[in-house]
């Protein structure tokens, strides 16, 4: 199985802050890598697919990049809306495999 | 517009057996694949198990081979996932989600049901 490993577990930033999230695959997905945001209580939403393709009706402040093993979700200047947790995923190979998420807090 | 419901969530006792129901609505479902996903409370996403659109090729996490079924029903728009000899540790939200057709993606997703195990 391919493993997905996120960083950080966690981080607090200030609205406007810009914001990094780091995904690394244990092999070689190539650009089969999806980002989701998840707020309490509810279904995943998809911000970014195959590694740097934004997800329509998502705001522009996500992006995201990389290939191959490593992948990075950014939020440009953070919203108040924007605090939730964020889940990379790969779809290379199955089983399909989720980061351990990263929450983002308010500071 | 695109919306998968779930349901048939509930309380259930260790070694029950429980059936999950995922009415789509929206789109073809018959042109699509589809997954479960879950979580346990406070945890992360972990992907249950994926099924093709004429129901003839399935996958499961390994860890859940042989307790759990996918199956679909296409002419009632309906995912389904079959699970018996359930454990606390099953205890978890189910996601339904549909497969993108074009991209490796889960693109859509149900608001999720609650499976409880305890005795």
């Amino acid at each position: 199985d391919i493993q997905m490993t996120q960083s950080p577990s966690s981080l607090s930033a200030s609205v406007g802050d810009r914001v990094t999230i780091t995904c690394r695959a244990s092999q070689i997905i190539s650009t089969y890598l999806n980002w989701y945001q998840q707020k309490p209580g509810k279904a995943p939403k998809v911000l970014i697919y195959t590694a740097s393709s934004l997800q329509s009706g998502v705001p522009s402040r996500f992006s995201g990049s990389g290939s191959g093993t490593d992948f990075t979700l950014t939020i440009s200047s953070l919203q108040p809306e924007d605090f939730a947790t964020y889940y990379c995923q790969q779809y290379y190979s199955t089983p399909l495999t989720f980061g351990g998420g990263t929450k983002v807090e308010i500071k | 517009e695109v919306q998968l419901v779930e349901s048939g969530g509930g309380l259930v006792q260790p070694g029950g057996s429980l059936r999950l129901s995922c009415a789509a609505s929206g789109f073809t479902f018959g042109d699509h694949w589809m997954h479960w996903v879950r979580q346990a409370p406070g945890k992360g996403l972990v992907w249950v198990s994926r099924i093709n659109p004429d129901g003839s090729r399935i996958t499961y996490a390994d860890s859940l081979k042989g307790r759990f079924t996918i199956s679909r029903d296409n002419a009632k728009n309906t995912l389904y996932l079959q699970m018996k000899s359930l454990r606390a540790e099953d205890t978890a939200v189910y996601y339904c989600a549909r497969d993108a057709r074009d991209v490796r993606l889960l693109d859509y997703w149900g608001q999720g049901t609650l499976v409880t195990v305890s005795s």
